[in-house]
């Protein structure tokens, strides 16, 4: 079964929305999170790296004011989208490094979250 | 900088054999990884190589060369659900996987 669960996995929403996504680790706890975007044809490009207890890592160009990511437990990290727009409109991808950190499976991924802004 | 080059799309018929290549650039290695990924979906882990040489899983293999900075996924006894996108990604000395932009595979019948 799923190890990494994602909510919502479908979101359509009004300009000027704010967006939660939740990203659960299942079956272990998660001490780091990743936050990744997915454009349509493109690969996945990683938006910021969230530490439990601290703030999260951003990657340049990730404005750290629009994708707010909060990681209070070992088990949850948050992506809030705020003030949506269209170009927002994105398939948003978590995953959590397992506490193995390196051989099969680093990285357990949720499902997504295909958020349509209109 | 860190790079990772693969194939944009590739053509196999079903039945046959496919290999899709992944050249690497990367600061520290921890492990090759390849996925698959359908549309709308989330990735899926396929392989795992942290030393070199050949690892077979069904009608899945996926070679290292770790001098060379290269990989590639063997593919064989194609089906039409293979049909979908291959990523190659490694993981840095930060455990952080460094993505390449993804092989399309079509199959056709």
């Amino acid at each position: 079964g799923a190890v990494v669960s994602q909510h919502p996995s479908w979101v359509i929403c009004k300009s000027g929305t704010s967006v939660k996504i939740e990203c659960r680790s299942l079956d272990f706890q998660a001490t780091t999170m990743f936050w990744y975007r997915q454009f349509p044809k493109q690969s996945l490009m990683l938006m910021a790296t969230s530490n439990e207890g601290s703030k999260a890592t951003y990657e340049q160009g990730v404005e750290k004011d629009k994708f707010l990511i909060n990681h209070a437990s070992l088990t949850l990290s948050t992506l809030t989208v705020t003030s949506a727009h269209p170009e927002d409109s994105s398939f948003y991808i978590c995953s959590a490094l397992s506490p193995r950190r390196t051989g099969n499976q680093p990285q357990h991924f949720g499902d997504g979250t295909r958020l349509s802004i209109l | 900088g860190q790079n990772i080059d693969q194939p944009t799309e590739m053509t196999a018929t079903e039945g046959a054999i496919v290999q899709i290549n992944c050249t690497y650039q990367t600061s520290g290695f921890n492990g090759l990884f390849w996925y698959q990924q359908h549309a709308g979906e989330a990735p899926t882990f396929l392989s795992y190589n942290v030393l070199d040489g050949l690892e077979e899983k069904g009608r899945f293999s996926s070679f290292l060369s770790r001098s060379k900075g290269y990989s590639y996924l063997l593919l064989k006894e194609l089906q039409m659900k293979d049909s979908a996108s291959y990523l190659c990604a490694v993981m840095d000395s930060n455990y952080q996987l460094i993505w390449g932009a993804g092989t399309k595979l079509i199959i056709k019948p």
